[in-house]
């Protein structure tokens, strides 16, 4: 158990929705990170916030968004749903600093009908 | 950008033997980590075994080590005493360690399956 927990585990929709993925980092790590693991694309960054700030991102849709609250939890909104938007998405979570490494959740499974 | 390549998509082995999966990366920085995750069919990412790349000691745990050649940008990984429960997805990641824009991010390369036979 990574310590990372990610809810729902899975989730089916249909097109044009709108879905939140949540994620509760490890207890102390500042750090949150989403990934989006498809067939074709493999494994994505998508976005990392630390401390409830966004500190990069990477290839995220202009549909999808991110945050991180006061608590640490975070979570990543994905709208206007299409069928290639069906994926694992990850949620990963690490201390401060860039020497510790990243511990994933189960990953989230989402289906587009 | 740094890219994590891995050339193998598929490898076999036999329970018992050892086999080593191939990563490269391409970077220009000096100081950054490298990691290895098993992906099972369960879909967990799990972390294996990490490399500093300031350390010339290839890390070892247990049965999983590594080795970190930093001139020629490689970082395989040796599965010795291979078992059934190793057959998985192995990733390949890298970890910047620069402040600022993608500070801490993990790159992957596309993995390669490994199959296990008994």
């Amino acid at each position: 158990d990574s310590g990372v927990t990610q809810t729902p585990k899975h989730l089916i929709t249909a097109t044009g929705q709108r879905v939140t993925l949540r994620c509760s980092p490890r207890s102390g790590d500042l750090s949150v990170y989403w990934y989006q693991q498809s067939l074709d694309q493999g494994l994505q960054f998508l976005i990392q916030y630390y401390n409830g700030e966004e500190r990069a991102k990477g290839n995220i849709l202009e549909r999808f968004s991110a945050q991180q609250f006061p608590d640490l939890h975070s979570e990543l909104n994905l709208s206007s749903l299409e069928l290639g938007d069906s994926a694992l998405y990850f949620c990963a979570s690490s201390q401060s600093g860039g020497r510790s490494p990243l511990h994933f959740g189960n990953g989230t499974r989402l289906t587009v009908t | 950008a740094q890219t994590v390549t891995q050339s193998q998509p598929e490898m076999s082995v036999q329970e018992a033997e050892t086999v080593t999966l191939s990563c490269t990366y391409d970077t220009s920085e000096s100081d950054y980590y490298l990691f290895w995750y098993k992906q099972p069919p369960s879909r967990q990412m799990i972390l294996v075994i990490r490399q500093e790349a300031y350390k010339q000691q290839n890390a070892t745990e247990n049965r999983f080590s590594v080795n970190f050649q930093k001139a020629a940008k490689s970082f395989s990984l040796k599965i010795s005493d291979s078992q059934l429960g190793d057959a998985a997805m192995y990733f390949c990641a890298y970890r910047s360690l620069n402040y600022g824009g993608s500070q801490g991010n993990l790159i992957f390369g596309k993995g390669t399956k490994l199959s296990v036979k008994p």
